[in-house]
């Protein structure tokens, strides 16, 4: 059981440059969700996913895509980076119901100049 | 959208010296979770509480859901170097499913040995 992988661990952008986060889980969770992290901000949460196929915006969705294909995967797209983008990007999924909580990837730490 | 509020911001504490964080939200809530995030580390969920008044003890930590259902604490006995980290509650949406969790900001927990 590999849990959360997040690809990659660090990345720089160029403003206007987009790119994918891509997010795995083995567990077979049903839900998939995508938090940035910035100080003093705590977990915000970008979008999230109740199963394939299935995604909806979370608190801060502007500037990013998502999409579900498989229970898998989970990528996360910046359409056109910008320097309020820089942050550490976590994926995390969990099984549905009362009493499990998420699994965390490691995160990916974004900067963009 | 729902949102939970979390204090003190920052504790510093002599190791041995107990500590508590307390959320509250304004809303009645279906449950919450506990997580602690180590430095440059990610989060790793601690517990869920569903029921109220429920009280949960981990080792050292002791989780509480408010009677009402609107506030949690953690409580930390005799602190070591180890619980140095942020801890965050969370809470979610969707009728004790967690599809949907909002965190609040955190506590930062640093331990002077």
């Amino acid at each position: 059981n590999a849990g959360v992988t997040q690809t990659p661990k660090f990345q720089v952008l160029k403003t206007g440059q987009s790119m994918t986060l891509q997010c795995a889980q083995d567990m077979n969770h049903e839900y998939m969700s995508w938090y940035r992290q910035d100080p003093g901000m705590g977990l915000r949460l970008i979008h999230y996913s109740v199963g394939a196929g299935i995604t909806d915006q979370g608190e801060v969705p502007n500037g990013y895509n998502v999409s579900r294909s498989t229970t898998e995967d989970f990528p996360l797209r910046l359409l056109s980076a910008a320097p309020s983008q820089t942050s550490v990007y976590f994926c995390a999924s969990s099984y549905s119901g009362r009493g499990y909580g998420y699994t965390f990837g490691s995160g990916t730490r974004l900067t963009v100049v | 959208g729902q949102q939970v509020m979390q204090i003190p911001q920052y504790q510093h504490v002599q190791e041995g010296e107990d500590f508590t964080t307390y959320c509250n939200s304004s809303t009645t809530l279906s449950n919450i979770q506990w997580y602690k995030q180590r430095p440059g580390g990610h989060p790793v969920f601690l517990i869920q509480l569903v029921k109220s008044g429920e009280v949960k003890k981990q080792k050292r930590l002791t989780f509480q859901f408010g009677e009402a259902k609107k506030n949690s604490s953690l409580h930390i006995t005799a602190t070591q170097t180890t619980d140095v980290g942020t801890y965050f509650c969370a809470m979610s949406e969707g009728g004790g499913s967690n599809y949907k969790l909002t965190f609040g900001k955190g506590t930062l927990l640093t331990v002077n040995p």
